[in-house]
């Protein structure tokens, strides 16, 4: 299992806004930043979210994100057919020697 | 703009060793910690480790007894080296990077990745 807590699955109709919820714990969403990365079918992740809620450039301001204790949130608003896509969190984790944790992944679909 | 392309066998026998290669283009070889994540068919992703050029490395502890991870500046390449792999090590391997200069700013560059399949 991961180290990340993901739900399995997320779905919204177009133009509605939807959140997808992380859960670890203080060695790493607690302790350090959070990255939201989205993956397309058949596809390379793409990286969404750094630093908790900054965007790389390119990235639509209709993604951001938050970050409270040891849970992080990515919200999509004004969703689109195109965001149909497996979604990830991650972390780096200090409880051993660090180490770059992803959750289990997020299947969103648009209905 | 950085590009990374792994290559190497797409299929391996089990208790053999995996080995990939990540040719870098567009980038100095020195800017970047050079990294490996995997994903079985179907499932998430896993952090394997990074390497810097100057050869210091960290790996996820739950690979470290069969990973090495090496990097080749003259050819701009680094490379993976999973041993005693078993059907479990069957994934879609990418290569990544992280800014030397930055590393909380996420994985920006992927390379497509390359399926290796662990069967006899």
């Amino acid at each position: 299992q991961s180290v990340l807590t993901q739900p399995p699955s997320a779905s919204g109709t177009p133009g509605q806004r939807v959140t997808i919820s992380c859960s670890g714990s203080s060695s790493n969403i607690g302790s350090n930043y959070v990255y939201w990365y989205q993956q397309l079918p058949g596809t390379a992740p793409k990286l969404l979210i750094y630093r908790n809620n900054q965007r790389p450039s390119g990235v639509p301001d209709r993604f951001s994100g938050s970050k409270s204790g040891t849970s992080a949130s990515l919200a999509i608003s004004g969703l689109r057919s195109e965001d149909e896509a497996d979604y990830y969190c991650a972390a780096w984790d200090d409880s051993l020697s660090p180490r770059y944790v992803f959750g289990g992944g997020t299947k969103l679909t648009v209905l | 703009q950085v590009q990374l392309q792994e290559s190497g066998p797409g299929l391996v026998k089990p208790s053999e060793t995996l080995s990939l290669t990540c040719t870098v283009s567009g980038g100095s070889i020195s800017s970047y910690y050079w990294s490996w994540i995997r994903q079985p068919p179907g499932k998430g992703l896993e952090w394997i480790g990074y390497i810097y050029y100057s050869g210091s490395t960290n790996y996820n502890p739950s690979l470290k007894s069969r990973v090495t991870i090496s990097v080749d500046t003259s050819k701009n390449q680094f490379s993976l080296k999973l041993s005693s792999v078993t059907a479990a090590d069957t994934a879609v391997y990418y290569c990544a990077s992280l800014p030397y200069y930055d590393i909380l700013t996420g994985y920006y560059y992927w390379g497509q990745g390359t399926l290796v399949t662990v069967s006899s």
